[in-house]
């Protein structure tokens, strides 16, 4: 079964540094690996996803995430937080050739003050 | 592209009384659309895969008869809280994978049953 981990319930940055969100995961085979972003009482919305190639992803609002497949990791990364960059941060994993369901992280809440 | 409208965003209801929320594919068929559960400050837990015209999949644990999901066209699926009690408070959130790895989630649904 596959399962992804997100050990930081919050993250706190001030704004203008750079952020890290922690993801690790674990399933059979190769992963398919996303990123999501909640703001509150909303859905979710996409920010990156990796499917092959690059380990390097680049995605919406100056996010990348990199695939390390010898770690199991996919962390979140940003050059320069910004405040508006403060909400609920999901990662989430489906394993290739086994079905279309997504199982998601537990969220990582990242606050970027001035 | 690849839209998700899903309605009502908020309701309240009545203990006992039925709730019905819509999820629906505005530019794009779905002939697979997930629903999910989210608990305050938690993940997303998936709780059924409606399928385009045969019966939805449930989770382990989910009740089918408690949360009846309908899925009978490629645009609109539905989930209905039957029976509503205070528990089954929550926030819902649908979503469909239309490009096949870019999924895509409705704004989701704030339910308080009182």
């Amino acid at each position: 079964a596959q399962s992804v981990a997100q050990p930081e319930d919050q993250v706190n940055v001030a704004e203008g540094n750079p952020l890290t969100v922690k993801c690790t995961y674990s399933v059979s085979g190769n992963p398919y690996l996303f990123w999501y972003v909640q703001y509150p009482n909303r859905g979710l919305q996409f920010l990156l996803k990796y499917i092959t190639g690059d380990n390097l992803v680049k995605g919406s609002y100056g996010f990348e995430a990199e695939f390390n497949k010898s770690q199991t990791s996919f962390h979140l990364k940003k050059p320069s937080a910004l405040v508006s960059d403060s909400a609920l941060y999901f990662c989430a994993v489906r394993p290739t050739g086994g079905g279309n369901k997504l199982t998601f992280g537990t969220g990582t809440q990242l606050k970027v003050e001035l | 592209g690849a839209v998700v409208s899903q309605h009502p965003s908020r309701v309240i209801c009545k203990s006992g009384t039925s709730v019905k929320i819509e999820c629906r594919s505005l530019d794009f068929q779905a002939t697979t659309m997930f629903w999910y559960r989210q608990f305050p400050k938690q993940s997303l837990m998936l709780m059924a895969t409606s399928n385009e015209g045969s019966k939805a999949t449930y989770e382990q644990g989910v009740e089918k008869d408690k949360f009846l999901i309908n899925h009978a066209s490629l645009t609109l699926s539905t989930l209905t809280v039957t029976s509503a009690h205070p528990e089954d408070s929550s926030f819902y959130i649908c979503s469909a994978d239309p490009l096949a790895h870019g999924y895509t989630f409705g704004s989701g649904t704030r339910l308080t049953v009182v």
